[in-house]
Parts: C-alpha cells; sequence; structure tokens
C-alpha cells in the first residue's frame, strides 16, 4: 500500500486479555518504530526495528509487551495479560534506511481501551 | 537524555490570522533534527516542518515558518494566514542525528489549536 497500515483501528480488552496490535510498513522500509500514546500526551518510544532485528526495546513498559519483525516487513506488537493502564493509542511508523535523516511514516495507530 | 516542552496546551486564532506555537528542547548534542508533526482527529502523525540544528537558516513550507533559536534551544511555529484545516494537535519532536542503532522521535507533550471561522 502506499502508506502505513495498522489493524485494527479499535481493540477493546478486557484486563487479564492478550492482544495483538499489527503494523504493515511501507515496502522496502527497513526502519520501524512502535509508539505509546496515552490520551493527551505526545508519543512514547516503544521499540525499534531494523529489518528483522529488534535494536531497541528500552521504551518497553514491562515484560508484558513483547514486538516482533520475524520477516523483515509486518510487525506485531503483544501485550500479555492487559492492564487498565495500557489504554493507549499505539502508533506506529516507518522509514527508509538511514532514517535518521529522512521523515518517519506514520499510521493511524490502534486505539486500545482495556475494561 | 533529551526532553522537549511545550507549554502551551491549547491555543486557538481567528481563520486567516497568524499564531505561534512555542517549543523548548534540552539536549547536549550539538547535531540533531527538530519537527513540528500534526495529528487531526484520524491520528495520523503529518510532518509540517523540519529543521537540521546545523542549519542557521530557519526553515519555511508554505504557510507554515519556524524561529530556531540554537543557543536559546527554542523552537516555535509559526503559521500564517491560518485555515481551518489547520485545527489538530501539533507536537514539536527531537531526534538525534547520526544514530546507527535507529533515531527515535522524542515528542512534547502537544499543543491543541482551534482556528475560530
Amino acid at each position: 500500500g502506499a502508506g502505513v497500515s495498522q489493524s485494527p483501528r479499535y481493540k477493546v480488552a478486557k484486563r487479564g486479555q492478550d492482544v495483538a496490535l499489527r503494523c504493515d510498513p511501507i515496502s522496502g522500509h527497513v526502519s520501524l518504530f512502535w509508539y505509546q500514546q496515552a490520551l493527551g500526551q505526545g508519543p512514547e518510544f516503544l521499540t525499534y526495528f531494523q529489518n528483522e532485528a529488534q535494536l531497541d526495546k528500552s521504551g518497553l513498559p514491562s515484560d508484558r509487551f513483547f514486538a516482533e519483525r520475524p520477516e523483515g516487513s509486518v510487525s506485531t506488537l503483544k501485550i500479555q495479560r492487559t492492564q487498565q493502564e495500557d489504554s493507549a493509542v499505539y502508533l506506529c511508523a516507518s522509514g527508509p534506511e538511514g532514517s535518521y535523516n529522512s521523515p518517519l511514516h506514520f499510521g493511524n495507530g490502534t486505539r486500545l481501551t482495556v475494561t | 537524555a533529551q526532553t522537549v516542552t511545550q507549554s502551551q496546551p491549547e491555543m486557538s486564532v481567528q481563520e486567516a490570522e497568524t499564531v505561534t506555537l512555542s517549543c523548548t528542547y534540552d539536549t547536549s548534542e550539538s547535531d540533531y533534527y527538530l519537527f513540528w508533526y500534526k495529528q487531526p482527529p484520524s491520528r495520523q502523525m503529518i510532518l509540517v516542518i523540519r529543521q537540521e540544528a546545523y542549519k542557521q537558516q530557519n526553515a519555511t513550507e508554505n504557510r507554515f515558518s519556524v524561529n530556531f533559536q540554537k543557543a536559546a534551544k527554542s523552537f516555535s511555529l509559526k503559521i500564517s494566514d491560518s485555515q481551518l484545516g489547520d485545527a489538530a494537535m501539533y507536537f514539536c519532536a527531537y531526534r538525534r542525528a547520526y544514530e546507527t542503532s535507529g533515531s527515535r522521535l522524542t515528542f512534547g507533550e502537544g499543543t491543541q489549536l482551534t482556528v475560530n471561522p
């Protein structure tokens, strides 16, 4: 597709459930980032992939959060045993190689609500 | 660690007038990039304008321009001839240069801009 695609657009989970959020980056993009955006706040970095390698996961808030990008394209962010504080918009962004000098392209995000 | 601060949670402007959104940041780096992103209700982050720290000239993109004061670590966005479509949440963001292991964006808290007809 022409842009970064994220699914689902909305997700409601009961506390304790596991969820999986998907990101389809722009074809050929090497870099992929996940961000968490709480209501009324700016996005916060979660993790970074370069192709299939997860080079930085320092932003993941707990070991309940896990991300993968096994073939260097589609990425999945998984949250186990969801808690209410996990409610947020999860944004994915991709960029070409050398992304520090190139703008990132963002998806529309997945809004997760944990009840 | 780098921090980005936007001290104006909300701003409003009359259509066709000019508004300035403020941003300050803290870093010990000498080379970096600064950005303004717009986030409408669709939630997609849209790049408005970018400034490279080593360039003294302020960036401009049509009706959007910045006032980059490197010594003061200030990076404000001026929107001229405001349009109804400019209404959105605006985020200031910082990014390190020359980061080989991925260069994350650090965002401010955002400024909600309302454009009144």
